[in-house]
């Protein structure tokens, strides 16, 4: 079995563009989908992208997902951050969850 | 619209049994597989079982392996998580979630809102 580690938080102002990133702790990157997981406080979680970059219905193109095989990572970039894109995000492959990345915008 | 509506959680005790049931809508069932995935309270997310279309397929958490079985019913539109010897710490929020695709990679699209079980004596 495999771990995915990401940063604890990350923080950055209205508008401005982010990434946070997913690693994966052995085997490549690519051989299970990636997922990125919306949770707002106090919500059920939703999904943002699915397949290592597709977005569901409804999901803006603010958000892109992304697979980097020499670091074997994923990256989730919200970019044009709006305040209620904070939320707490996370990565998962195949049955293996990331623990989550807390995103402030202030 | 995709709509996926748990039920069946509850209070129960350790040792006990419950099943929880997910009824889907807004999508065509048979063509799709099925997730579950659970949240304990303040914690993280964790994937619990994956079913294909056809149920040939199946993928279980170590934690709940031999304990809890995930099957579904495509003419009902409607995937089931039986879960028995239920522990304290199968205590969570359980979420139904639609999968993608036609094999079960565990990708997931969609979320339901999700069902509490609490197992407490």
């Amino acid at each position: 079995n495999f771990m995915l580690s990401q940063p604890h938080s990350v923080a950055e102002s209205p508008g401005k563009t982010v990434t946070i990133s997913c690693t994966r702790s052995s085997g490549s990157i690519a051989s299970n989908y990636v997922q990125w997981h919306q949770q707002r406080p106090g919500s059920s979680p939703t999904t943002v992208i699915y397949e290592d970059n597709q977005r569901p219905s409804g999901v803006p193109d603010r958000f892109s997902g992304s697979l980097d095989y020499s670091s074997k990572s994923a990256s989730l970039t919200i970019s044009g951050l709006k305040t209620e894109d904070e939320a707490d995000y996370y990565c998962q492959s195949y049955g293996v969850f990331g623990g989550g990345t807390r995103l402030t915008v202030l | 619209e995709v709509q996926l509506v748990e039920s069946g959680g509850g209070l129960v005790q350790p040792g006990g049994s419950l099943i929880l049931s997910c009824s889907a809508s807004g999508f065509l069932f048979s063509n799709y597989p099925m997730s579950w995935v659970r949240q304990a309270p303040g914690r993280g997310l964790e994937f619990v079982a994956g079913i294909s279309r056809d149920s040939v397929m199946t993928y279980y958490a170590d934690s709940v392996k031999g304990r809890f079985t995930i099957f579904r019913d495509n003419s009902k539109s409607t995937s089931y998580l039986q879960m028995s010897s239920l522990r304290t710490e199968d205590t969570a929020v359980y979420h139904c979630l639609k999968g993608v695709g036609n094999y079960l990679t565990l990708a997931v699209d969609y979320w339901g809102q999700g069902t509490l079980v609490t197992v407490s004596s």
